[in-house]
């Protein structure tokens, strides 16, 4: 299985701030990397798809980019209801894996 | 706009089998873009693809689980089914139905809410 890991873990951060989130994929995945959105007691969200389309419906202040092995997820400025736990998704092979999480904290 | 919603027990006993259906409203997943599919997620695992399946029938499984695991789908009637044999006490998650676009294991662009299953006896 190709194996994500995201850093950081958590980060506090403040409204208005940039934040950046990192995933690294243990092998080639091309662009199939995907970002979601989760808040506690529900589903996650689709946020960006194939490294940095952006899903309809989704603030333009989210965007994604990278190649192979380390994509990053960007808040341009950080609003109250960012406020969540967001996880990594590799599409290139089966298994489809994830990664393990960074929880984004009120500084 | 599509809307999945799980439903089943949420207790099963150890070595029983976990079922659950998705029922599939307002929307479809009859399409050659388009798989149905099944994650769940635990505290200690995370979150795990558990498989996914073509409407015409064709089915992809995680290989860790490949052994218990059946998913099928009923097209014409909107559902979709997991089961899940053997069950202990790893198997306790929130599983979600969720749709792929794209490829078999692509992005999920819908989720159900999700629906606890714990394995107890």
């Amino acid at each position: 299985d190709i194996q994500m890991t995201q850093s950081p873990s958590s980060l506090s951060a403040s409204v208005g701030d940039r934040v950046t989130i990192t995933c690294r994929a243990s092998q080639n995945i091309d662009s199939h990397l995907s970002w979601y959105q989760q808040k506690p007691g529900q589903a996650p969200k689709l946020l960006i798809y194939t490294t940095s389309s952006l899903q309809s419906g989704v603030p333009s202040r989210f965007s994604g980019s990278g190649s192979g092995p380390d994509f990053t997820l960007t808040i341009s400025s950080l609003r109250p209801e960012d406020f969540a736990t967001y996880y990594c998704q590799q599409s290139y092979s089966t298994p489809p894996t994830f990664g393990q999480g960074t929880k984004v904290e009120i500084k | 706009q599509l809307q999945l919603q799980e439903s089943g027990p949420g207790l099963v006993k150890p070595s029983e089998t976990l079922s659950l259906t998705c029922t599939v409203s307002d929307g479809s997943i009859s399409s050659d873009y388009y798989y149905g599919g099944w994650i769940r997620q635990s505290p200690g695992k995370g979150l795990e693809w558990i498989g996914s399946i073509h409407y015409g029938g064709t089915t992809f499984y995680n290989p860790s689980l490949k052994s218990r695991v059946t998913i099928s789908v009923d097209t014409p009637k909107k559902y979709l089914s997991l089961k899940l044999s053997s069950v202990t006490a790893a198997d306790t998650a929130v599983y979600y139905c969720a749709r792929h676009f794209g490829r078999r294991e692509g992005p999920v662009d819908y989720w159900g809410q999700g629906t606890l299953v714990t394995v107890s006896s």
